[in-house]
């Protein structure tokens, strides 16, 4: 199986902070990597696919980036509403498998 | 709107079995591949199952092959999936979740449930 990373793990961060996550593979996946946004007691959110492009209404503010190995997700200016964990997840393979999350909280 | 419900979690104990359900509306529910994704008490994301539009295709994470199966109903707009010789290790909350396309290769998720919890334990 494919093994997903991302760092930090957790991070705190104040309104309109500009925040950036990493996810790496243990292999290339292309540009087969997408997005979450989990709340707690709520439904899971897709924000981007194959790496960079935004699920139907995603604010602006997020954004994806990176191929093979390496990927990124930004938020260029944090809002209250965005305070949460973000999962990466590859589709490149059978099984799809999730990073273990970045927990973004109110500094 | 895009709902999906679960329900049939519950409390139960290792080695036993239980079926949940999925009600799907909102989209045309036979377009569309299926997925079960869950959730451990505490833990990240795991993919479990996924089923293609016309259940030609189905896959299985290993941790759960030979013990759960996937089915869907078209009729009825309804995913389910019976998880038979269960452990503490598959207690969690279940999502079903719709796949973007109607094969179950194409892994992402656009719409997820509320989730339904599955407690095993003597």
């Amino acid at each position: 199986d494919i093994q997903m990373t991302q760092s930090p793990s957790s991070l705190s961060a104040s309104v309109g902070d500009r925040v950036t996550i990493t996810c790496r593979a243990s292999q290339s996946i292309n540009s087969y990597l997408n997005w979450y946004q989990h709340k707690p007691g709520k439904a899971p959110k897709l924000l981007i696919y194959v790496a960079s492009s935004m699920q139907g209404g995603v604010p602006a503010r997020f954004s994806g980036s990176g191929s093979g190995t390496d990927f990124t997700l930004t938020i260029s200016s944090l809002q209250p509403e965005d305070f949460a964990t973000y999962y990466c997840q590859q589709s490149y393979t059978t099984p799809p498998t999730f990073g273990p999350g970045t927990t973004v909280d109110i500094k | 709107e895009v709902q999906l419900v679960e329900s049939g979690g519950g409390l139960v104990q290792p080695g036993r079995s239980l079926r949940l359900s999925c009600a799907a509306s909102g989209f045309t529910f036979d377009d569309y591949a299926m997925h079960w994704v869950r959730q451990a008490p505490g833990k990240g994301l795991e993919w479990v199952s996924g089923i293609s539009w016309n259940s030609g295709s189905i896959a299985y994470a290993d941790s759960v092959k030979g013990r759960f199966t996937i089915s869907r109903d078209n009729a009825k707009n309804s995913l389910y999936l019976q998880m038979n010789s269960l452990r503490a290790e598959d207690m969690a909350l279940y999502y079903c979740v719709k796949g973007f396309s109607g094969a179950i290769t194409t892994y992402y998720f656009d719409y997820w449930g509320q989730g339904t919890l599955v407690t095993v334990s003597s």
